[in-house]
């Protein structure tokens, strides 16, 4: 199994809803990622999860919480969301440092009304 | 800003053509990798590249890398209409997280046109 699988892969949401991405893949990886990308933009890094240990970019705003139940599931949990905030989430994995090859789920598509 | 340039930022082209596509980056890296994507779809991982390599192929790609210009380029033979794509080319940079993260660049959009 090759494959990061992330659901949903469409989801619209108000600005007061809370919701949550999920992102699972059991290739036996240690490190998880969560990307934001808008269109026409490059991903833009925002959490890295490598043996469980949490590393944040700090220009993310606290209403993205990741969590990582363990090393083969990643959540993102969206609170208080604005329309800015509409982009495609990509989760991604990498087995260890020595492949530095990314493997990418292919995205939640998440529209903020 | 950008760790990597690309350009061109959009390129057409007719099927059984090349395309090329190029990749500068500011600081110094160990490794550098091109990923594609489909519209509204993840990244595919296509090659990497170490610091110490030159050239390398993979099928119908070639791809180049010149440390002392901190640039690279990615060279699509004999396209075909299912390359049509976003092309990013990434780096391994210091991270203010922690370690090094995977850095990407601007971004070519290749058509390939029947």
């Amino acid at each position: 199994d090759t494959e990061v699988t992330q659901t949903p892969k469409h989801l619209v949401m108000g600005m007061t809803n809370k919701k949550s991405l999920k992102c699972e893949q059991h290739m036996g990886h240690r490190a998880m990622y969560w990307y934001k990308q808008k269109a026409k933009k490059p991903p833009e890094l925002m959490f890295v999860y490598s043996y469980e240990k949490l590393s944040i970019n700090e220009s993310v705003p606290s209403r993205f919480s990741p969590e990582c139940p363990n090393s083969s599931l990643l959540n993102l949990h969206l609170h208080a969301l604005q329309p800015e905030d509409s982009a495609l989430y990509l989760c991604a994995s990498m087995s260890d440092r020595l492949n530095e090859k990314l493997f990418f789920g292919s995205g939640t598509q998440l529209s903020v009304l | 800003s950008q760790q990597g340039e690309e350009d061109p930022q959009a390129l057409s082209i007719q099927e059984g053509e090349n395309a090329t596509m190029n990749c500068s980056y500011k600081t110094s890296i160990n490794n550098l990798q091109w990923y594609r994507q489909n519209s509204g779809r993840g990244l595919v991982h296509l090659i990497l590249i170490r610091s110490n390599e030159r050239e390398k192929h993979s099928g119908r790609l070639r791809v180049t890398l010149d440390t002392s210009k901190k640039s690279s380029s990615l060279l699509i033979t004999a396209s075909r209409a299912a390359d049509t794509a976003s092309y990013f080319c990434a780096t391994d940079v210091p991270w203010g997280g922690g370690g090094n993260k995977l850095t990407f660049g601007t971004g070519t959009q290749l058509k390939v046109e029947l």
